[in-house]
């Protein structure tokens, strides 16, 4: 498969509260990234990692990035109600196909 | 900060019509997408587009669909005969420096085919 599969599915936490979703994948990369989709609205970028990298930042986000076992996470600290959203680990290929591949996403619900 | 745009924010049309959406990509952006997303389903890959000729496509991608560059700043998708599996919102997106850098997605256009 040339997607990521995210886990958990669905994720339900307190605000304050910080959120953990992994990805996995099977293929080679270029690129792992990251994308928000509110309620079913545009996606918006949130980190890119690249193949060589092993953990990156932007504000509350953590992402890491393990080649060799082939996943991901994404850490999103002290959450907001704000974030809630649907959150997608999206690859880039190494070779073939350079287009976004999205999977079904881990959905998080911060409760207020 | 620059932004995609897309229009219309929802278009309502009849099966067997043609339907076109538009997009603005952001002004200094080479490459550009299209997705769609079914409802409830997963964001599917259309169309990519560079140097004013489709650089990768999908399976969806077929016959029926066109996408075109007609100036500098508009980037549309044409749906020639629309069905009612057309129904979906479609996403336009950019990037400046090449299909593995960031894309940046548009608001969307809700299409349905009644």
């Amino acid at each position: 498969s040339q997607q990521g599969e995210e886990d958990p599915q669905a994720l339900s936490i307190q605000e304050g509260e910080n959120a953990t979703m992994n990805c996995s994948y099977k293929t080679s990369i270029n690129n792992l990234q990251w994308y928000r989709q509110n309620s079913g609205r545009g996606l918006v970028h949130l980190i890119l990692i690249r193949s060589n990298e092993r953990e990156k930042h932007s504000g509350r986000l953590r992402v890491t990035l393990d080649t060799s076992k082939k996943s991901s996470s994404l850490l999103i600290t002290a959450s907001r109600a704000a974030d809630t959203a649907s959150y997608f680990c999206v690859l880039v290929m190494d070779t073939g196909r350079r287009a976004l591949t999205f999977g079904s996403g881990t959905r998080l619900q911060v409760q207020p | 900060e620059p932004e995609v745009t897309q229009t219309p924010s929802h278009q309502v049309t009849q099966m067997g019509q043609e339907v076109i959406l538009r997009c603005v990509p952001i002004s200094n952006h080479l490459y550009f997408y299209w997705y769609r997303q079914i409802l409830g389903q997963k964001v599917e890959f259309l169309v990519s587009f560079y140097n004013n000729e489709i650089s990768e496509k999908s399976e969806i991608f077929d016959d029926q669909f066109s996408v075109e560059r007609p100036d500098g700043s508009n980037f549309t998708l044409k749906i020639r005969s629309t069905k009612l599996e057309d129904s979906a919102m479609y996403f336009c997106a950019s990037t400046v420096r090449g299909p593995t850098y960031e894309q940046y997605f548009g608001p969307g256009t809700r299409l349905t085919v009644t």
